[in-house]
């Protein structure tokens, strides 16, 4: 059965840290995982990563995808208190979307 | 707004109640979806419209029943639902193809069963 495993599934840490989020996955016909933060309700796209060792950037927020080892880290680098949210990783298979339980990170002052 | 919009934000209800959830995309996407969202749980897959037909149906009980008049609109109609159905409900679309970028979602219907 296809399964996308986030890791952990729930960090605290303090501004300014830099946190790492762990995606492993096995799916079908694998094309591409998906990054989404979602803070109170909808979940907002990150990033898409299709390519192994391809780092996908954008500002604090980084992410790459190794598909010989099936996994996928998000960093995000010099955390900020708007940081805090849930971080979801999904994976299509031929019919939908796989979905992660999530990361709950918090970030405190 | 991301594009995708639901309403309402918040839902109390009965269980003997029949009430609906609307979404509406101006997207221009081709796809759209119903998920539910429990607490400790993935996303799950209820429903899935493409190209305004039903393609996919994931076990979900018939007291939920969706409704996709156009690409821009889906309905997620309930009635005589159980407290177990208190969740977040979220819409979201895409674009259909050989390609597929990332979902855009609705900012969810908070849903309480009493």
């Amino acid at each position: 059965e296809d399964k996308v495993v986030q890791s952990p599934l729930s960090l605290v840490v303090h501004e300014g840290d830099t946190v790492t989020l762990n995606c492993s996955y096995e799916v079908t016909n694998f094309r591409s995982l998906l990054w989404y933060k979602q803070e109170k309700k909808a979940p907002t796209f990150l990033f898409m990563l299709t390519s192994s060792g391809i780092e996908k950037k954008s500002g604090r927020l980084s992410s790459i995808l190794d598909k010989k080892e099936l996994f996928s880290i998000l960093n995000i680098t010099a955390t900020q208190t708007g940081d805090s949210a849930v971080y979801l990783c999904a994976a299509p298979n031929n019919r939908k979307l796989i979905w992660g339980l999530g990361t709950s990170l918090a970030v405190n002052p | 707004e991301t594009g995708v919009t639901q309403t309402p934000r918040h839902l109390v209800m009965g269980m003997t109640n029949k009430k609906s959830l609307k979404c509406e995309q101006h997207l221009g996407h081709n796809a759209m979806y119903w998920y539910k969202q429990s607490a400790k749980k993935p996303l799950e897959l209820m429903f899935v419209y493409s190209l305004e037909e039903r393609v996919e149906n994931n076990s979900v009980p018939s007291r939920f029943s969706p409704e996709c008049p156009n690409s821009s609109h889906l309905f997620l109609h309930l009635h005589t639902l159980q407290p177990e159905d208190s969740a977040l409900y979220l819409c979201a679309s895409s674009q259909v193809g050989p390609d597929p970028l990332g979902y855009t979602f609705g900012s969810g219907t908070r849903l309480t069963v009493v």
